[in-house]
């Protein structure tokens, strides 16, 4: 059974460019959240995707969007890339189920490095 | 919003002895879950334990174990046993039991096991 996995694994841009990164969620889960790790920190939430919505968001600009297709996998797209995005993106999912919509225990991928120069 | 504190940013055990790591949290919400995840160098996150805030019965997972204390909002780690391959980032994390709700982690804290 694959777990999450991402794509790619590590990326080089300068600034202004954009990107796009890429997971594939557990298999069984249907819900994809993305996280934003600095070195040294704790994973910040930048929204999480549900039935191809996007359904919770994170103190993060309208540059990083995302969107989630028909067979759960996610993208995560961040536009006019700053120094400051420079992190690993941790790319996390988990099940939603039952009338309450809650969900459960999340996995996480092994991230993808993103050096903006 | 809540926010969740790990006030020890590093931490060393000798080989087979036992350590806590300590995590303090803040909400108003009383149905909740709390899970402990570890990153190893190799950076992917794997999830250690969970305790969801309704049982009142500690989790346990083989070596590890938390001390859940809901009125003070704290959520131990203890790791017996320790072993090199617990050297690792531990980071503590909430999440509500309410509709898409997100995690809030702490910013971590570093072990470091000796030989």
């Amino acid at each position: 059974d694959a777990g999450v996995t991402q794509s790619p694994t590590h990326l080089i841009k300068t600034r202004g460019q954009q990107v796009t990164l890429r997971c594939s969620p557990k298999s069984g889960h249907d819900t994809v959240s993305w996280y934003q790790q600095a070195l040294g920190q704790g994973p910040q939430f930048i929204f999480q995707y549900y039935e191809e919505e996007e359904r919770q968001r994170g103190n993060f600009p309208d540059r990083f969007s995302g969107h989630q297709f028909p067979n759960y996998s996610s993208e995560l797209n961040v536009n006019a890339l700053l120094l400051g995005d420079s992190a690993l993106y941790l790319c996390a999912s988990s099940s939603t189920s039952g009338r309450a919509l809650r969900t459960d225990t999340q996995y996480f991928g092994p991230g993808t490095r993103l050096t903006v120069l | 919003a809540q926010t969740v504190t790990q006030s020890q940013p590093e931490m060393s055990v000798q080989e087979a002895e036992t350590v806590t790591l300590s995590c303090t949290y803040d909400t108003s919400e009383s149905d909740y879950y709390l899970f402990w995840y570890k990153q190893p160098p190799s950076r992917q996150m794997i999830l250690v334990i969970r305790q969801e805030a309704y049982k009142q019965q500690n989790a346990t997972e083989n070596r590890f174990s938390v001390n859940f204390q809901k009125a003070a909002k704290s959520f131990s780690l203890k790791i017996s046993d320790s072993q090199l391959g617990d050297a690792a980032m531990y980071f503590c994390a909430y999440r509500s039991a309410n509709n898409f709700n997100k995690f809030y982690f702490g910013s971590g804290t570093k072990l470091n096991v000796k030989p």
